[in-house]
């Protein structure tokens, strides 16, 4: 079975300083990995994924993941957080060729940027 | 660019009344997933279609149901509504399976 694991519920970090919030996953084979986020009664927006390939991903919005296969890890980083980064950060696993399986979502970080 | 379209945005019903949801996906989209995001929940998969198929099927209850059309849409059936099926509902697009899904803004179902 398939899980993610988001250690912290929240995240708080002053505006221009870099931000990581964490991930961890297990899945049966080799993961395709994902980073969502949501604002306020708003949807899920894809930031990002790792299906293969280079371990560094960069997506929307300056953001960027590390897959780390030994430490079975996916952690969202940025180099220099805005205010407007706040939101829920989801992180997801699927199992890479596993056909048409949906995501198996983290539990969500809460981002805070203090300016 | 064109996005996954949901409706209604919010919806209000009593209990043991009836509810559909409609998911539009993304032209040329094949695949849609449907999940339940409860109240500081994280998103829990329901069920999704593939190509007018169901395809898969997560933690959907009985009293629900839901199908994919021939122009791709789907919707989701709801019936005997309970107070603890208020939750944001999302529809999710994917262009074949496995591959990264869009979701749309959802439906916030509140029932009173």
């Amino acid at each position: 079975a398939q899980s993610v694991a988001q250690p912290e519920d929240q995240v708080n970090v002053a505006e221009g300083n870099p931000l990581t919030v964490k991930c961890t996953y297990s899945v049966s084979g080799n993961p395709y990995l994902f980073w969502y986020v949501q604002y306020p009664n708003r949807g899920l927006q894809f930031l990002l994924k790792y299906i293969t390939g280079d371990n560094l991903v960069k997506g929307s919005y300056g953001f960027e993941a590390e897959f780390n296969k030994s430490q079975t890890s996916f952690h969202l980083k940025k180099p220099s957080a805005l205010v407007s980064d706040s939101a829920l950060y989801f992180c997801a696993v699927r199992a890479a060729g596993s056909g048409n399986t949906p995501l198996v979502f983290g539990k969500g970080t809460r981002l805070s940027v203090i300016a | 660019a064109a996005g996954v379209i949901q409706s209604p945005r919010h919806l209000i019903k009593e209990k043991r009344e009836t509810a559909t949801l409609k998911c539009y996906p993304i032209p040329r989209h094949d695949t849609v997933y449907w999940y339940q995001q409860g109240p500081g929940q994280d998103p829990q998969f329901l069920i999704s279609f593939y190509e007018k198929m169901q395809s898969d099927k997560g933690s959907i209850p009985d009293r629900f149901s839901a199908q994919q059309f021939s122009d791709y849409h789907s919707e989701l059936n709801m019936s005997s509504l309970e107070l603890g099926d208020s939750a944001l509902y999302f529809c999710a697009s994917s262009l074949g399976q496995g591959r990264e899904q869009f979701f749309g803004p959802g439906t916030r179902l509140t029932v009173l």
